[in-house]
């Protein structure tokens, strides 16, 4: 089966410490983005990358992390920078010049 | 910089009412639409997507027209059904950046029994 997997689902950390969310696609893929969803707002862009070892920071960049090592795989560092990381985080991916993203289950991080 | 509205923030109707969704942008500029489906704690399911230079796409049950002179677009939902119970989402790609879709905030739709 094709698509976008994320993992884990629930993820609950310590105030202070750096999370990695993890986001794998097998559509092959070139674009891969990063968004955080808050209750009741729409998603916003955290980072994207439309090549690999390629990333361009979104409209929310500061205290998260990414990196492009291979076409499959992006993941996001939460750092403990990030003021506010208790979210639901979306992983999507679109093929090169294509308009539709196809988006993963979304994981859940909880920081108390 | 591109602003996305949708309105109520959240409806409930009867089963079986024909609905419409609502979504408004402040820059026509744009390169596509596309509205969403998300269930409660999961991503987003593409329903439909509207081209510039397109009016309006159909998928079964589902219309979602685009005037992109108003700033407009509705997604019509025929004959509504508790299992289209979810929140939808509509988003805007504009021509600045291929790469960055604008979303709004949904709206939540309860369809009762």
């Amino acid at each position: 089966d094709g698509g976008i997997t994320q993992s884990p689902k629930y993820l609950f950390r310590k105030e202070g410490q750096n999370v990695t969310l993890s986001c794998e696609q097998n559509l092959n893929h070139d674009a891969m983005y990063w968004y955080r969803q808050d209750p009741g707002q729409g998603l916003r862009l955290i980072y994207y990358s439309q090549i690999v070892n390629d990333f361009q920071k979104g409209d929310i960049a500061e205290g998260y992390s990414v990196s492009r090592e291979k076409k499959e795989s992006f993941p996001l560092t939460v750092t403990s920078a990030q003021k506010n990381p208790t979210a639901f985080y979306l992983c999507a991916s679109s093929p090169e010049g294509g308009p539709r993203q196809y988006f993963g289950p979304g994981t859940r991080l909880t920081v108390t | 910089k591109q602003e996305v509205t949708q309105i109520p923030a959240a409806l409930s109707v009867p089963e079986g009412e024909n609905l419409v969704l609502n979504c408004s942008f402040t820059d026509s500029a744009i390169y596509n639409l596309q509205w969403f489906r998300q269930d409660p704690g999961k991503g987003l399911t593409s329903l439909l997507l509207i081209q510039s230079s397109q009016r309006e796409q159909t998928s079964g049950r589902l219309n979602a027209s685009l005037d992109k002179s108003s700033g407009r677009s509705t997604l019509y939902i025929a004959a509504s059904q508790p299992g289209d119970s979810a929140t939808y989402l509509c988003a805007v790609e504009g021509y600045s950046s291929a790469s960055k879709i604008i979303f709004g905030s949904g709206t939540r739709l309860s369809i009762r029994p």
